[in-house]
C-alpha cells in the first residue's frame, strides 16, 4: 500500500459528460501528479500540483483540468468526455516539487470506461 | 523532445536466471533514470534511481547500470523468480526537470 489514496476505482460514463476523479497523497506529501495511462500510449504526465499550486503541465488537454485544495487532495476533472478517454488514470505523490530526485508514489488508480 | 524506447517485446525467461531490460533515450542528458515496477491494473512501484554520475546502483537482487555515453540504462534481476513476474518502466526528468517522462515498458515473465 503506498499511502496515496483514489477514488473511485470505476467509473463508467457516456460520451459528453463530465467526471470528478479524486486523489489524496501520502501524509506529508506536498506534491501531487496526474496520469493517464493507455494500452497505446503508455504512462503519459498530465499535470503537477505543489502545495495547492499548479507546477506543470504535461499533455493535458483543454477539456480537463485539476486542482488541489488546502488540505492537499487534489481532484481531477474531465469534461465533454470521448471514448478515446478510455484508460487508467494515476495520481501519484511525492515530498517535494522541484527536487529531482524523490521518488513518486502511486495510488491504485480510477479506470474510466466512456461508452 | 525526449524520446524513451524499452524493449517492446515481452521477456521471457526461466526461474534462476538473470533478467536484462533495456532503456535507451535520445536527444539529451539527464540528471538521473529512476525504474519503476508495475502489475496488471495497479500502479507502478518506485525501485531503483540512479544519477548521472553513478555508473551502478544495486538493490536486494536489483542492478541498475547508467552509461550516458551510449544513452541507455540497464536493469537487472538476478535469480529471477516467477514473483517478479510484472511490467517494468524507465522514467527520467524532462528537459525543464519538472516532470516525468515514462518508457512503454518491458513486460517480464518469469516461469518456474
Amino acid at each position: 500500500d503506498s499511502g496515496v489514496t483514489q477514488t473511485p476505482k470505476h467509473l463508467i460514463t457516456a460520451t459528453g459528460q463530465r467526471v470528478t476523479l479524486r486523489c489524496s497523497p501520502r501524509s506529508g506529501d506536498l506534491s501531487v501528479y496526474w496520469y493517464q495511462q493507455s494500452l497505446d500510449q503508455g504512462l503519459q504526465f498530465l499535470i503537477q500540483y505543489y502545495n495547492g499550486e499548479e507546477r506543470a503541465k504535461g499533455n493535458i488537454l483543454e477539456r480537463f483540468s485539476a486542482q488541489q485544495f488546502p488540505d492537499l487532495h487534489s481532484e481531477l476533472n474531465l469534461s465533454s468526455l470521448e471514448l478515446g478517454d478510455s484508460a487508467l488514470y494515476f495520481c501519484a505523490s511525492s515530498v517535494g516539487s522541484l527536487e529531482p530526485y524523490n521518488e513518486q508514489f502511486f495510488g491504485p488508480g480510477t479506470r474510466l470506461t466512456v461508452l | 523532445s525526449q524520446k524513451i524506447e524499452q524493449n517492446s517485446e515481452a521477456l521471457n525467461i526461466q526461474e534462476g536466471k538473470t533478467a536484462t531490460l533495456t532503456c535507451n533515450y535520445t536527444n539529451y542528458s539527464p540528471a538521473y533514470l529512476q525504474w519503476y515496477r508495475q502489475d496488471p491494473g495497479r500502479g507502478p512501484v518506485f525501485l531503483l534511481l540512479i544519477r548521472e554520475n553513478e555508473k551502478e546502483k544495486r538493490k536486494e537482487r536489483l542492478k541498475v547500470t547508467f552509461d550516458t555515453t551510449l544513452k541507455q540504462s540497464l536493469f537487472h534481476i538476478t535469480a529471477s523468480q516467477p514473483a517478479d513476474s510484472a511490467t517494468y518502466l524507465c522514467a527520467l526528468p524532462n528537459q525543464a526537470g519538472t516532470a516525468l517522462i515514462f518508457g512503454k515498458g518491458t513486460t517480464l515473465s518469469v516461469s518456474s
